[in-house]
C-alpha cells in the first residue's frame, strides 16, 4: 500500500523558518516526481514545489527563493524548508505523488498544518 | 495563466440522484484535466484523469467528459459518502485547481 507521511509543521512567528519532512512507502520513491500542494484559506488548492526523480527543481512564484525543496532517495523523504514565512503561508501542506511525470497527482499525504501568526 | 471555474459552488441533492458539475478553463486544456474528491478533515483523493479515466478504485457511478474548455463530472446514484468538495486540475499549461464544488448528500 502506497503511503505518504507528512510531520514538520507547526506554530511559527512571521519571518520565522519551518522543516516539512515527508516519508513515502509501498512503492519506488525514487522514480517519481515529488510536489508539495499546499491548501490555504485564501487561495484554496496551490502547488508549491516540485522535485524530479532526476532532481530537477520548481517552484512557485510565490514562494521562489524563501523555500527549498530537496529529497533523499536512500530515506525514501522529501524535505520542504521553509523561511522568510509570512501570514498568506499559513495552511495545509500535502507532500504528493505524480504517477504521470507531468502533474497528475495520485497519491497524497493526510497533510501536516503551518501556522504563521505573531 | 490558465484559470479554472467551477459551478455550482454549492450542490444540495438527495441520496439516488445525479450530481452534474462544471468546470470551465480560461483556456483550452485539450483533455488534461482530472477531478478530485475532498471530504472533511481529509486529502484530496484523485477521481478521474484526462477528462475522463476513472483512477484505480475509483465506482463506475463517477464519470467525467469534456475537452477543449468545457468539463463535466456526473456522479449518478449518489451515496451519502459523496458529499465532500469536489475540484478540477489541469497540467495542459503549467498546473492549477478550480475553487472546487461542495456536494452536500
Amino acid at each position: 500500500e502506497v503511503q505518504l507521511v507528512e510531520s514538520g509543521g507547526g506554530l511559527v512567528y512571521p519571518g520565522g523558518s519551518l522543516r516539512l519532512s515527508c516519508v513515502g512507502t509501498g512503492f519506488t520513491f525514487s522514480s517519481f516526481n515529488m510536489n508539495w500542494i499546499r491548501q490555504t484559506p485564501g487561495k484554496g488548492l496551490e502547488w508549491v514545489s516540485m522535485i524530479n526523480s532526476g532532481n530537477y527543481i520548481y517552484y512557485a512564484d510565490s514562494v521562489k527563493g524563501r523555500f527549498t525543496i530537496s529529497r533523499d532517495n536512500a530515506k525514501n523523504s522529501v524535505y520542504l524548508q521553509m523561511s522568510s514565512l509570512r501570514d498568506e503561508d499559513t495552511g495545509v501542506y500535502y507532500c504528493v505523488r505524480d504517477s504521470s511525470g507531468y502533474n497528475l497527482f495520485d497519491q497524497w499525504g493526510q497533510g501536516t498544518l503551518v501556522t504563521v501568526s505573531s | 495563466e490558465n484559470v479554472l471555474t467551477q459551478s455550482p459552488a454549492t450542490l444540495s441533492l438527495f441520496p439516488g440522484e445525479s450530481a452534474t458539475l462544471s468546470c470551465r478553463a480560461s483556456q483550452s486544456v485539450r483533455s488534461y484535466l482530472a477531478w478530485y474528491q475532498q471530504k472533511p478533515g481529509r486529502a484530496p483523493r484523485l477521481l478521474i484523469y484526462d477528462a475522463s479515466y476513472r483512477a484505480t478504485g475509483i465506482p463506475a457511478r463517477f464519470s467525467g467528459s469534456g475537452s477543449g474548455t468545457d468539463f463535466t463530472l456526473t456522479i449518478t446514484s449518489l451515496e451519502p459518502e459523496d458529499s465532500g468538495v469536489y475540484y478540477c486540475q489541469q497540467r495542459s499549461d503549467s498546473l492549477a485547481f478550480g475553487g472546487g464544488t461542495k456536494v452536500e448528500i
